[in-house]
């Protein structure tokens, strides 16, 4: 049981680029989860997801795009990167209900030039 | 004003020290209430959850005022393994029976021996 888990763990990217981080988890949750960490500032979500094929803005949802096209997957795109989206990335998900808690993947460390 | 606040520390305290956190919180609406651990370079991890009676764990417990809208941690006998950010988080029922989480900045707890 892997819990969730986050690919690439770190990268680097020049303005313009586009790329695509991806979230599993093998929980069955229903739930999933994409936040931003950035220093000074707590975690800010951006995208959310309450099931397959469904997705939602959270916060901060400018500048990027998700799909979750099967239960345990959930990809956050970068369609063309700026400096400000330089950041560590987390993933977590959920089951459904009250009181339920929220599991962190190890993050995405990302750098854009 | 932030949703959340917390004091940034560092907090320095010696091995064996009480240490307490507290955090203030401005939305009313907020139904549940943690404390996350978060360890250099990694994700956050739920600590406790935070009830209204006030709650223990071990070493850990926490209190939660919701008429003065005031959420406190305290870590006792710490060990140098407490050594971590501590996230004051709130959670806010959205829809479909989801909750959105709101982080606080953390505040930063290093253990000397």
């Amino acid at each position: 049981n892997a819990g969730v888990t986050q690919t690439p763990k770190f990268r680097v990217l020049k303005t313009g680029q586009s790329m695509t981080l991806l979230c599993a988890q093998d929980m069955n949750h229903e739930y999933m989860y994409w936040y931003r960490q950035d220093p000074g500032m707590g975690l800010r979500l951006i995208h959310y997801s309450v099931g397959e094929g469904t997705t939602a803005k959270g916060e901060v949802p400018d500048g990027y795009n998700v799909s979750r096209l099967k239960k345990q997957n959930f990809l956050l795109g970068l369609e063309s990167a700026a400096p400000s989206q330089t950041s560590v990335y987390f993933c977590a998900s959920r089951r459904h209900g009250g009181q339920e808690t929220q599991y962190f993947g190890p993050g995405t460390r990302l750098l854009v030039l | 004003r932030k949703e959340v606040e917390q004091d940034p520390g560092p907090f320095n305290v010696p091995e064996g020290a009480t240490v307490a956190f507290n955090c203030t919180y401005s939305n009313s609406a907020s139904q549940s209430f943690f404390w996350y651990r978060q360890d250099c370079r990694k994700e956050p991890k739920l600590l406790m959850s935070v009830y209204s009676s006030g709650n223990e764990d071990g070493r850990f417990t926490a209190q939660l005022n919701r008429a003065s809208q005031y959420i406190s941690l305290l870590i006792r006998d710490s060990k140098l393994s407490d050594s971590a950010t501590y996230l004051c988080v709130l959670g806010t029922i959205i829809n479909f029976g989801n909750e959105k989480l709101t982080f606080g900045t953390g505040t930063r707890l290093t253990i000397i021996p």
